[in-house]
């Protein structure tokens, strides 16, 4: 049961432009999120994270939003930069301890220059 | 400071054969993962440890599956004998007793 869901497989957006990926999870006890970026060849490094106490967390260009009672979050890349070219997952954990991460299935991120 | 560090990178076997995978964690690092990623298809954790203790092992396939961790640092994943579904990217990744993980580049597996 994939308690995490990246329902896009890959996304394609313009340098400069904003690119919207989303997540949906199922789990209801999720309080902490993740997002990981990855580069072919390369294991996954963390972009920013979001507690539930919070419903958006910036960092520079990436900005996630968090919408609990949708059970729904995105992440925000502006501008868009063709060194964004990656996949991008989406995880949950149950603490902020986030130990036992459960991942989604990834979007391949094209920023076409 | 130095990353995670596993090896082999790629692997090539026949089902039926043993493999094992060794990862090196963050130095200071008490806890340790490791993932299986299957092709199209997000980590699925295996097995975590905290030191040398296991914390969550409920994923491993026990049956031909195993994992230590010497001396609370280093640790292998042996898969005895493969399958041919073992095909993945086995993703070792340690962190602070909580907190951000680190992942190392990963094994990539393919059984024939």
């Amino acid at each position: 049961d994939q308690q995490v869901k990246q329902n896009s497989p890959s996304l394609s957006v313009q340098e400069g432009r904003i690119s919207i990926l989303n997540c949906d999870y199922t789990n209801s006890m999720f309080d902490y999120f993740l997002w990981y970026k990855k580069y072919p060849a390369e294991g996954p490094t963390f972009l920013i994270s979001i507690s539930s106490i919070k419903d958006k967390n910036e960092d520079g260009r990436f900005t996630v939003f968090l919408n609990k009672s949708a059970k729904h979050l995105s992440l925000h890349i502006v501008p868009s930069q063709p060194g964004d070219s990656a996949v991008y997952f989406c995880a949950a954990s149950v603490s902020t301890g986030a130990n036992n991460l459960f991942f989604g299935t990834g979007t391949r991120l094209t920023v076409i220059p | 400071e130095a990353g995670v560090a596993q090896s082999p990178r790629y692997k090539i076997i026949e089902k039926r054969q043993s493999v094992a995978f060794w990862c090196n964690p963050i130095s200071g690092h008490a806890t340790l993962y490791w993932y299986q990623q299957i092709l199209g298809q997000g980590p699925k954790l295996l097995i975590q440890f905290q030191n040398n203790g296991v914390v969550d092992d409920s994923q491993l396939p026990k049956d031909r599956f195993s994992a230590e961790r010497l001396k609370g640092v280093d640790s292998t994943l042996k898969i005895q004998p493969a399958k041919l579904e073992d095909s993945a990217v086995y993703l070792c990744a340690s962190s602070l007793v909580a907190g951000r993980q680190y992942f190392g580049p990963g094994t990539r597996l393919t059984v024939l």
